[in-house]
């Protein structure tokens, strides 16, 4: 079956660092996203990696090892406006996207 | 600006009583989504439309329909809402083309069923 992982809480102080992580098991691979959430409101996209490396964009960047099936996103700042979701998807061989649960990310001052 | 608009942002219905739920988009793309999300829970896809070709998920209940009548309209019917149909529903669009397909979404619509 198909699979994504990623971590159900975490908690991070304002101003500090904090990786979450996700891995996965799909039939094939067509790219790996990163959405945040906030608690009522929509998924918003915030990165798409489809090669390995690390994809960095201001405060958040997101790395990719298809060979590990493992992808991190990590969020630099903390800010308490970043307390939400995160949400890891994966395309996978017939880009259907394949949603894990979300970590829920609470920052505290 | 382009975007995926959702009516109402709230909706109530009674128990057994047909109810539908609007999306339109201004970013052109071809392909819509409905996906349905319980809270702390992934979302989970209903259905998709790649262009006017519908897509059911096999596990999504007879009770939930959708039509598109063009490009920028989709709508979410649900025929018989039960007390377990109670959830945000989001409507998201991407673009054939876009390597990775990147889908982006509307605000959801929140569902109650009494």
């Amino acid at each position: 079956g198909q699979n994504i992982d990623q971590p159900t809480e975490m908690t991070a102080t304002e101003g500090a660092i904090v990786q979450i992580n996700c891995t996965y098991q799909t039939s094939g691979f067509n790219g790996l996203f990163w959405y945040q959430q906030h608690a009522g409101e929509a998924p918003t996209f915030l990165s798409y990696n489809v090669l390995d490396g690390l994809e960095e964009k201001g405060r958040f960047s997101s790395f990719l090892s298809r060979s590990k099936g493992y992808s991190y996103l990590l969020l630099k700042e903390l800010q308490m406006k970043d307390s939400a979701s995160y949400l890891c998807a994966v395309t996978d061989s017939n880009y259907q996207l394949i949603w894990g649960a979300g970590t829920k990310l609470i920052i505290k001052p | 600006d382009a975007m995926v608009i959702q009516n109402p942002r709230y909706q109530v219905t009674q128990f057994g009583k047909p109810v539908t739920l609007s999306c339109s988009q201004t970013l052109n793309h071809n392909v819509m989504y409905w996906y349905q999300q319980k809270s702390s829970q992934a979302p989970k896809l209903l259905f998709h439309y790649y262009d006017k070709d519908f897509n059911n998920e096999a596990d999504t209940p007879d009770n939930f329909q959708s039509r598109r009548p063009n490009t920028s309209f989709c709508f979410l019917d649900i025929r018989s809402p039960g007390l377990g149909d109670a959830a945000m529903y989001l409507c998201a669009t991407s673009r054939e083309g876009d390597g990775g397909k990147t889908q982006y979404f509307g605000p959801g619509t929140r569902l109650l069923v009494l």
